[in-house]
């Protein structure tokens, strides 16, 4: 398997555009999350879905963020309007709950993000 | 109060020592605990889980968990200066959500 994909590795973008993050998960893991990670804050959960359903949203910073799972194998992480206080280092990770009874949660390689 | 506190060292260890990575939680009902690794610039992998209070060991690597003190730390023995990371620790709550602290950098020192 080719485990958690994530896509862009690095984006730079201005303040007040739009951003969009992708990520597939491994094949068959019914759960994923987002997460966001600061030097200051360290690695914070965002939001995570099971089943294609978001279930906790509370770590979603404000209405600027959104995300959405479509389907099994694909889901986005939206930031509009950006700010450079979102910079930061965007993880999607998943896992199988019925895989493991301990639900270990494999993360991808993570989208750096820059807004200037 | 946080979720889940650690040291963030940085902690520097010689080559062969142990190394002690320490983690307090906030809720005690908490029951699923976990250590993870990051390199630097790289994303976390799980190394070690725990369930119950006690020891549980693999290879180098020991986790001990206290729920009466929510205290849960990882030691690594002879340290070596591949292990040079920061360790996460992290902590399933009872409303079945994962809190990470910040991490506790490690060097080991050839």
């Amino acid at each position: 398997d080719a485990g958690v994909i994530q896509s862009p590795r690095h984006e730079v973008t201005e303040m007040g555009q739009e951003v969009t993050l992708r990520c597939k998960p491994i094949s068959g893991h019914n759960s994923l999350f987002w997460y966001r990670q600061t030097m200051m804050r360290g690695l914070e959960l965002l939001i995570y879905f099971n089943n294609n359903v978001p279930i906790d949203d509370s770590g979603m910073p404000e209405d600027r963020f959104s995300a959405k799972m479509p389907n099994a194998s694909f889901s986005t992480l939206k930031i509009q309007p950006s700010e450079p206080r979102d910079s930061a280092v965007y993880f999607c990770a998943s896992s199988d709950p019925l895989a493991a009874s301990y639900n270990e949660q494999f993360f991808g390689p993570g989208t750096r993000l820059t807004v200037l | 109060q946080k979720e889940v506190e650690q040291n963030s060292g940085p902690l520097s260890v010689p080559e062969g020592a142990i190394a002690s990575l320490n983690c307090t939680y906030s809720d005690r009902g908490s029951q699923s605990f976990f250590w993870y690794r990051q390199y630097s610039g790289k994303s976390p992998e799980l190394i070690m889980f725990i369930y119950s209070n006690g020891d549980k060991e693999d290879g180098r690597f020991t986790a001990q968990l206290n729920k009466a003190s929510q205290y849960v730390s990882l030691l690594i023995r002879d340290s070596q200066p591949s292990d040079s990371a920061t360790y996460l620790c992290a902590v399933k709550n009872t409303g079945n959500q994962f809190y990470f602290g910040t991490g506790t950098s490690l060097t080991v020192i050839p």
